[in-house]
């Protein structure tokens, strides 16, 4: 089992929709959750970051960590065509170096249609 | 402030030869990791440098080395390439060792034949 689980989309809507992106992982233990947004021949680029359970919001971005069931999500509210990426969820695990702490999920590309 | 710079854009190169990336932190940061980004896939951590030493290592063979220079700047070289290594290259910078807030630069897209 892949430690973090992400679903690789594609994923199309409309403009103006609310976007949900998901991640599962498998360690409770694991403790620091963010987002990434990629676009096409570019690095990836923080969005977002939250250590506890609950929601955190950043403008029309709300990232979601539910704990008790090892799921963290991403919402993003009236999408606009700029939004259209791929986003990638990254964790950290505890007990290693900090080198090696920050593992990506596979990515979510996501179109947003005008 | 200058953001984190890669070179080169893109490269092609045969089965067996060997390929050196670069990567220049952004200004203030001296801890550098790269990353391996497969198609349709999320980066994978190959290893960091932080103050010119190794700093952890991920799941790549010895093949894949780096070295981290004293403006902070670094290299990664790969030798005998494999049609697998054709991948996104991306290297990432952070101030110390906090990679929950590192910064990628655009990437060096490796073409292995």
């Amino acid at each position: 089992q892949k430690e973090v689980e992400q679903d690789p989309g594609p994923l199309s809507v409309p403009e103006g929709a609310i976007v949900s992106l998901n991640c599962t992982y498998s360690n409770s233990a694991f403790q620091y959750f963010m987002w990434y947004r990629q676009y096409s021949r570019k690095g990836p680029e923080l969005l977002m970051y939250t250590y506890s359970s609950g929601n955190k919001e950043d403008g029309r971005f709300t990232a979601q960590v539910d704990k008790s069931s090892k799921y963290i999500s991403l919402f993003i509210r009236d999408s606009q065509p700029s939004d259209s990426a791929t986003y990638l969820c990254a964790i950290r695990r505890p007990g290693y170096s900090s080198a090696s702490k920050i593992i990506f999920g596979s990515g979510t590309r996501l179109s947003i249609r005008p | 402030e200058t953001g984190v710079t890669q070179s080169p854009t893109h490269l092609i190169k045969t089965r067996g030869q060997q390929v050196t990336l670069r990567c220049s932190s952004q200004s203030g940061h001296n801890t550098v990791s790269w990353y391996q980004q497969a198609l349709g896939q999320g980066p994978q951590f190959i290893f960091q440098y932080y103050r010119e030493e190794e700093n952890g290592r991920g799941n790549f063979p010895p093949r894949f080395s780096g070295l981290q220079f004293p403006n902070y700047s670094s290299e990664l070289n790969v030798n005998a390439l494999e049609l697998d290594d054709s991948a996104l290259y991306l290297c990432a910078s952070s101030s110390e060792q906090g990679q929950e807030t590192q910064y990628f630069g655009p990437g060096t897209r490796l073409l292995v034949l």
